[in-house]
């Protein structure tokens, strides 16, 4: 299958420092990738859905000052969390699909982000 | 509004035994139901994935049951072992789009 990585694995940073989450697809292009947040035992929840080429759209309740999304390729997509603080810190997912829309869309190991 | 609804949120079964997860949608334009597989610590693995149009998948192991009119489906674990203890999701994709709505979570433990 089609391989999607997530760098870093894990970060720590500091309160009022923002940090840059990459999400690439490795071996195919990506039209769209998505970003999901998950809290510990809790479900993934989709936080905006990233266009090559376009603005992301954000999800309802999700702040789109704070969670900068950019996606200038085919194959890379980066969330930035600005200015962060504990309540940040959590579990960051992205996911990507190849070009055709009816095909699965494949997810990163994800991102373990702890504001101190 | 929760879109997926899924059912138990832990189960514990021994090993050999069934394991068996629930999950229903409303929304009708959903036409993709995945199930992931998450470990701690990592990001959801694609486990087995059915679309309406089949009642029944099978996988090794895995089985997926879907009922189109009562708009409910449910993964079947044969012969359950150890190291199939994970959070399982049931998800569903509609429209020929890739956003996946995921359902709350089923935490497996398998015990010897």
């Amino acid at each position: 299958g089609a391989v999607v990585s997530q760098h870093p694995s894990w970060v720590i940073c500091k309160s009022g420092t923002s940090v840059k989450i990459e999400c690439r697809s490795l071996d195919f292009q990506a039209t769209t990738m998505f970003w999901y947040r998950q809290f510990p035992k809790q479900s993934l929840m989709l936080m905006a859905t990233s266009n090559e080429g376009s603005k992301a759209t954000y999800e309802q309740g999700v702040e789109k000052d704070k969670f900068l999304i950019n996606h200038a390729s085919l194959t890379l997509s980066t969330l930035t969390v600005t200015s962060a603080h504990p309540e940040d810190s959590s579990f960051y997912i992205c996911s990507a699909g190849l070009a055709s829309s009816n095909t699965e869309a494949f997810f990163g190991q994800g991102t373990r982000l702890t504001v101190v | 509004q929760q879109q997926v609804k899924q059912s138990p949120q832990s189960l514990i079964v021994q090993k050999g035994g069934i394991s068996i997860i629930n999950c229903a949608y409303e929304n009708t334009a959903f036409d993709y139901f995945p199930w992931y597989q998450q470990f701690p610590g990592k990001g959801p693995a694609l486990l087995i994935a059915i679309r309406p149009d089949v009642s029944e998948k099978k996988e090794g192991r895995f089985t997926i049951s879907f009922n189109k009119s009562a708009k409910q489906f449910s993964l079947h674990i044969m012969d359950s072992q150890p190291g199939d203890s994970a959070t399982y999701f049931c998800a569903a994709r509609g429209g020929g789009y890739q956003k996946v709505t995921f359902g709350i979570g089923t935490k497996l433990q398998v015990i010897p």
